[in-house]
């Protein structure tokens, strides 16, 4: 049964770079799907940050593009978010999660990691 | 780029239906049949409930409906039972293709309350 885990620092400095990893297990990052990360700032609705494709090919949010970089790493089975230059306003549950099929069905979720930012 | 238009709040006693509608412009929802709906529990992750509009993932209650006109999507849960309360997101792609640089865009989410 696949199972994604994010891990990552619970706490990032003002204009310092968030990092996060999804660690993938039950089957094969290597495969035709695209993995994705979304998040949910505390009393707000969800926000698509990015998808990579398992080849390396990146989308991103366009409000974000130039601070995000998502990266993979099929041997490891994981993928990686790298928010840099964040503020409060990055403060949020992070989600990984993959598309079974097309735009937008994301059907296997990571628990979520909470990311504040403060000094 | 907004998020989808969802009215705050919705609410219906059990058995009854709900509608649930996600705004868009022709760049999304209106666009393309690529709208999904997401239940969450808080503290929880997303679930998938819809994708392409009215497809169910399986494992899903056919009481779990979609339907697009427009540039508005809805999601209509039938015969309401208690453990459908909860928030609800949709989802639309957006902007092109993925190659030519669209995205994904959510809603901001409607709380369901089961009276």
């Amino acid at each position: 049964q696949l199972q994604l885990l994010e891990s990552g620092p619970g706490l990032v400095k003002p204009s310092e770079t968030l990092s996060l990893t999804c660690t993938v297990s039950g089957a094969s990052i290597n495969s035709n799907h695209y993995w994705g990360w979304i998040r949910q700032p505390p009393g707000k609705g969800l926000e698509w940050i990015g998808s990579i494709y398992y080849i390396g090919t990146t989308y991103y949010r366009p409000s974000l593009r130039g601070r995000v970089t998502i990266s993979i790493d099929t041997s490891r089975d994981h993928f990686s978010l790298h928010l840099t230059s964040v503020t409060a306003a990055d403060t949020a549950v992070y989600y990984c999660a993959r598309e079974e099929t097309t735009y937008g069905d994301y059907g296997s979720w990571g628990q979520g990691t909470l990311v504040t930012v403060s000094s | 780029q907004s998020a989808l238009t969802q009215s705050r709040s919705v609410s219906g006693s059990p058995g009854q239906s709900v509608t649930i509608s996600c705004t868009g412009t022709s760049n999304d929802v209106g666009g393309y049949n690529y709208v999904s709906w997401y239940q969450k529990y808080p503290g929880k992750a997303p679930k998938l409930m819809l994708y392409e509009v009215n497809k169910r993932p399986s494992g899903v209650p056919d009481r779990f409906s979609g339907s697009k006109s427009g540039n508005t999507a809805s999601l209509t849960i039938s015969g309401l039972q208690a453990e459908d309360e909860a928030d609800y997101f949709c989802c639309s792609f957006a902007g092109g293709s993925f190659a030519g640089g669209g995205y994904l865009l959510f809603g901001g989410g409607t709380k369901l309350t089961v009276l």
